[in-house]
């Protein structure tokens, strides 16, 4: 356990639905992130959150939507999504504000996405 | 900008025998570097992390990893493979440009043989 928990665990929706799915970490730390992990492709990044602040928003389609209510809970609401977003979705934090060159991630085990 | 190949996609070894997965990265800077394991339908989890300290790094569950400058790789390394080795594994790499970004390779899955 990383101590990063993600849920739900599986989550199969149709692309008219509003879902969403919820990270919680009781670490300490401020900085907080979602991956979108495909098929045979490299992580992505797709959001940054650095004490509450979205720092980064990775050419991310409007259909999700980040939401950081405080240092400990990010959540990224669904709708209207495609077939091609069925991914696994992995949320991380980071120690400290996020920055530190020597600061590694630390993992959820992710939300299987899977739109029909 | 940064940059991580992984030169294998799969690499295939016999339980007790030596792994090798091979990482080479391109920076700017000097690097922080990361190797992270995911296990099927598991998160991502650390194995070990270079920050410019010493250059052979010892991790998680045996493995460990050599920083080689002159030829920007960062190969990750077991002496004996155990079957509960089988994974993917992803080399990371992390600017001294202030970023927040995590560069993530596209991953080499390890099989282990019985």
């Amino acid at each position: 356990e990383t101590g990063v928990t993600q849920t739900p665990r599986h989550l199969v929706m149709g692309m008219t639905n509003k879902k969403s799915l919820k990270c919680e970490q009781h670490l300490g730390h401020n900085a907080m992130y979602w991956y979108k992990q495909s098929a045979k492709k490299p992580l992505e990044l797709m959001f940054v959150y650095s004490l509450e602040e979205r720092v980064e928003n990775n050419s991310v389609p409007s259909r999700f939507s980040p939401e950081c209510p405080n240092s400990s809970h990010l959540f990224l609401h669904l709708h209207t999504l495609q077939p091609e977003d069925s991914a696994l979705y992995l949320c991380a934090s980071s120690p400290g504000d996020g920055f530190a060159i020597e600061t590694e991630a630390f993992f959820g085990q992710g939300t299987r996405l899977t739109v029909v | 900008a940064q940059s991580v190949t992984q030169l294998d996609s799969h690499v295939s070894v016999s339980e007790g025998t030596p792994v090798l997965l091979r990482c080479n990265y391109s920076s700017s800077y000097s690097p922080s570097l990361f190797w992270y394991v995911q296990h099927p339908n598991k998160g991502l989890q650390l194995l070990l992390k270079y920050t410019s300290a010493a250059t052979l790094v010892k991790g998680i569950n045996g493995f460990e990893a050599e920083f080689k400058k002159s030829e920007t790789s960062f190969h990750l390394t077991k002496p004996s493979a155990h079957m509960s080795d089988a994974a993917e594994y992803f080399c990371v790499v992390r600017e001294m440009d202030s970023s927040y970004k995590l560069i993530f390779g596209s991953g080499t899955r390890l099989l282990v043989r019985p």
